[in-house]
C-alpha cells in the first residue's frame, strides 16, 4: 500500500498549530502509526492505531483520520519538535510514507 | 529500561556479505516480534525483515526487494536478533535499525540507534 505524505517540507512558527497529512492508497482501517525522527536519531513512536498517544509523548501531539486520510497535529509547535515525521500503515503488511520535514520559521 | 543495540556494520565491497547483530535488554524478549528496518542516506524508512517469537513458531518474513539475500534469526537465550545479508549492492547502503513490536501489534515501539552499512568498492 502506497503512503503519500504532504507537504514534504513545512515551515512554521513556535506556537503554531501544525497539521501533517498522510494518505493511503487504499483503506487501512486506522492501522496507522506516526513517528518522529530527529536528525541523527532513531525514529520514535508518537501515535499508533491512528489516534492513540504513545506513553510519554506530550499531549500536544494528536492523530486523527479514517479510511485513507490521516493527520498528525501538533497543537502548539515547540522548538524541540523540529524533525522529520513518518507515517506507517500496518493494515496490509507494512509501508512507510516518505516523510514530512518540519522546520521552525 | 529498554535497550536495543545494533553492531556489525561497516564498509563492504559489492557482492560481499555482512552479519548484523542486535542485543536487547530491559524487556521480555520472548513477547516480541523483532524486525530490521533500513534507511538509505537522506531517504525514508524501508522494512527489511521480521522474525516472530516462539508462540508463532519463529516465522520469518522478508521484503521482496531483498528476498533470497537476507536471513533473519534470533537467539532467545541471548535476547538477540541477527540479520545476514549477502550479495550486497550499492543500493543496500543504509542505516539498519533493529526494532520491535509486541505480538501482532505491528507498530514499532522501540528502535535501536542503528548501524551503518556502506557498500562500495
Amino acid at each position: 500500500i502506497q503512503m503519500t505524505q504532504s507537504p514534504s517540507l513545512l515551515s512554521a512558527s513556535v506556537g503554531d498549530r501544525v497539521t501533517l497529512s498522510c494518505k493511503a492508497g487504499q483503506n487501512i482501517n486506522n492501522y496507522l502509526a506516526w513517528y518522529q525522527q530527529k536528525l541523527g536519531e532513531a525514529p520514535k513512536l508518537l501515535i499508533y492505531n491512528a489516534n492513540s498517544l504513545q506513553t510519554g509523548i506530550p499531549s500536544r501531539f494528536s492523530g486523527s483520520g479514517s479510511g485513507t486520510d490521516y493527520t498528525l497535529t501538533i497543537s502548539s509547535l515547540q522548538p524541540e519538535d523540529v524533525a522529520t515525521y513518518f507515517c506507517q500503515q500496518y493494515n496490509s503488511w507494512t509501508t512507510f510514507g516518505s516523510g514530512t520535514k518540519l522546520e521552525i520559521k | 529500561e529498554v535497550q536495543i543495540l545494533e553492531t556489525g556494520g561497516g564498509l563492504v565491497k559489492p557482492g560481499g556479505s555482512l552479519r548484523l547483530s542486535c542485543a536487547t535488554s530491559g524487556f521480555n524478549f520472548n513477547d516480541y516480534f523483532m524486525n530490521w528496518v533500513r534507511q538509505a542516506p537522506g531517504k525514508g524508512l524501508e522494512w527489511v525483515a521480521q522474525i516472530r517469537n516462539k508462540n508463532y513458531n519463529y516465522a520469518t518474513y522478508y521484503a521482496e526487494s531483498l528476498e533470497g539475500r537476507v536471513t533473519i534469526s534470533r537467539d532467545d537465550s541471548k535476547s538477540s536478533v541477527y540479520l545476514q545479508v549477502s550479495s550486497l549492492r550499492a543500493e543496500d547502503t543504509a542505516i539498519y535499525y533493529c526494532t520491535r513490536f509486541r505480538e501482532l501489534r505491528y507498530y514499532f515501539d522501540y528502535w535501536g540507534q542503528g548501524v551503518m552499512v556502506t557498500v562500495s568498492s
